[in-house]
């Protein structure tokens, strides 16, 4: 079964950088799109961007640009998220998505992780 | 970017009544060489991580109840849950995947009256 599991809590301080980690498992984890979400403590979800697990190729939000590196390791079937220069209003939890659809950047997330809870003071 | 708005914010309805969300995109996602419309439609249940209801607007993900359904096209669309149960409280978001950023909604609660 498809599963993908995140890293564990971080507390940084601002202006550190944190890198994220979502392994998956029970699928062919190049053929899929991974997608970043963000959600703030009582807010909405914030897509920050894709990766495309076969080529490495990218995709940020415009938002997030000189900030945000995704990437990935297929040895080991694990996406990364890095943002550095971490703000305050960066607190929230961070979830990896797999694409629904092959080989599809443009498709709604049908497998999500259990996400990471990231949380930046001073 | 595309704007996605959600009405109403918040709604309660009574256990077995129909629920009726709207979904409303600053301009259309409907892709004129396939007709689809890159819209989805998630819920989310407190502490957990979103769940996938309805893609292309109106197709259901597999092992979705069929009280779940989704309609709508180009720029204005509806998720409606046709007989509410206890489990459907939650918040549903919609999300347009026709452009990046792929933007969501900013959320509809949904409560038992």
């Amino acid at each position: 079964q498809v599963q993908l599991v995140q890293s564990g809590a971080e507390v940084k301080k601002p202006g550190a950088s944190v890198k994220l980690s979502c392994k998956a498992s029970g699928y062919t984890f190049t053929g899929y799109y991974m997608h970043w979400v963000r959600q703030a403590p009582g807010q909405g979800l914030e897509w920050m961007g894709w990766i495309n697990p076969n080529s490495g190729g990218t995709n940020y939000a415009q938002k997030f640009q000189g900030r945000v590196t995704m990437t990935r390791d297929t040895s080991i079937s694990t996406a990364y998220m890095e943002l550095s220069r971490l703000r305050s209003d960066d607190t929230a939890v961070y979830y990896c998505a797999r694409a629904q659809l092959p080989a599809i950047a443009a498709a709604g997330g049908n497998y999500w992780g259990q996400g990471t809870l990231v949380t930046v003071s001073s | 970017d595309i704007v996605m708005t959600q009405s109403p914010d918040s709604l309660a309805v009574s256990l077995g009544e129909r629920a009726t969300i709207n979904c409303k995109s600053s301009q259309s996602v409907l892709y004129s060489s396939n007709n689809k419309n890159y819209l989805a439609w998630y819920q989310q249940k407190p502490g957990q991580p979103p769940k996938l209801l309805i893609y292309w607007a109106s197709a259901r993900e597999s092992g979705v109840p069929d009280r779940f359904s989704g309609s709508g096209s180009g720029t204005d669309f509806t998720l409606t849950i046709g007989s509410l149960q206890a489990e459907d409280v939650a918040v549903y978001y919609c999300q347009q995947y026709y452009s990046t950023p792929f933007t969501f909604g900013p959320g509809t609660k949904v409560d038992i009256k």
